[in-house]
């Protein structure tokens, strides 16, 4: 089955600076790359997604970058402010046979004033 | 987007009680639903898949007949703990597919069993 990596587990960035957060999937077949922000004890929210046949996507300050050759993608957030803190996972897909989600272990992200 | 709910939002119940965790979909059907469990500082961990009319769908490990789960309609599944202990105290997370790789989380349900 699929198997996703996630670094790193904590990540401390200054307000203002940019934040990102990787990860690795090993099943080839994968092809969509969901991204989720999940406050303590909220529900993950998805906030930025993209495809295998897409190598990147921004949406205002989040991108989201996908290498299939290397199978890793990355989120990248720029200017952060104190309200991206959160926890962050990232996950993978195989729509053509599976619906289930694999899910990266997550990353802590504390924006410090 | 698509609006999942989940209830209660928090139950404690004693040890050996069963407890019954509901997840809707309320402006969307959902054929496939999911249940995860996620610990403290962990990540989300897929318990089942639930499809409407059909039996679930249990991950390895998942113990089916202590987590039931009943997906009587498009819009309804449930997800029953029997004979909870302390060690299922976590917080239950439901989800519902609206597309093929499209899935809306409900808010959660944090279970303490005492």
């Amino acid at each position: 089955g699929e198997n996703v990596e996630q670094h790193p587990s904590t990540l401390s960035v200054q307000e203002g600076d940019s934040a990102v957060i990787k990860c690795t999937y090993s099943d080839s077949a994968s092809n969509y790359f969901p991204w989720y922000k999940q406050e303590l004890g909220k529900r993950p929210q998805l906030i930025i997604d993209i495809r295998s046949n897409v190598g990147e996507k921004k949406d205002q300050r989040i991108a989201v970058t996908l290498n299939k050759t290397a199978k890793h993608f990355s989120l990248h957030i720029t200017e952060t402010q104190p309200e991206d803190s959160a926890v962050y996972f990232c996950a993978a897909l195989n729509t053509g046979t599976a619906s289930k989600l694999t899910f990266g272990t997550g990353t802590r992200l504390q924006v410090t004033l | 987007g698509a609006v999942v709910s989940q209830h209660p939002s928090w139950v404690i119940c004693k040890s050996g009680t069963s407890v019954k965790i509901e997840c809707r979909s309320l402006d969307f059907q959902a054929t496939t639903m999911f249940w995860y469990r996620q610990f403290p500082k962990q990540s989300l961990m897929l318990m089942a898949t639930s499809n409407e009319g059909s039996k679930a769908t249990y991950e390895q490990g998942v113990e089916k007949d202590k987590f039931l789960i009943n997906h009587a309609s498009l819009t309804l599944s449930t997800l029953t703990v029997t004979s909870a202990h302390p060690e299922d105290s976590s917080f239950y997370i439901c989800s519902g597919q609206l597309a093929r790789d499209t899935q809306y989380f409900g808010p959660g349900t944090r279970l303490t069993v005492l």
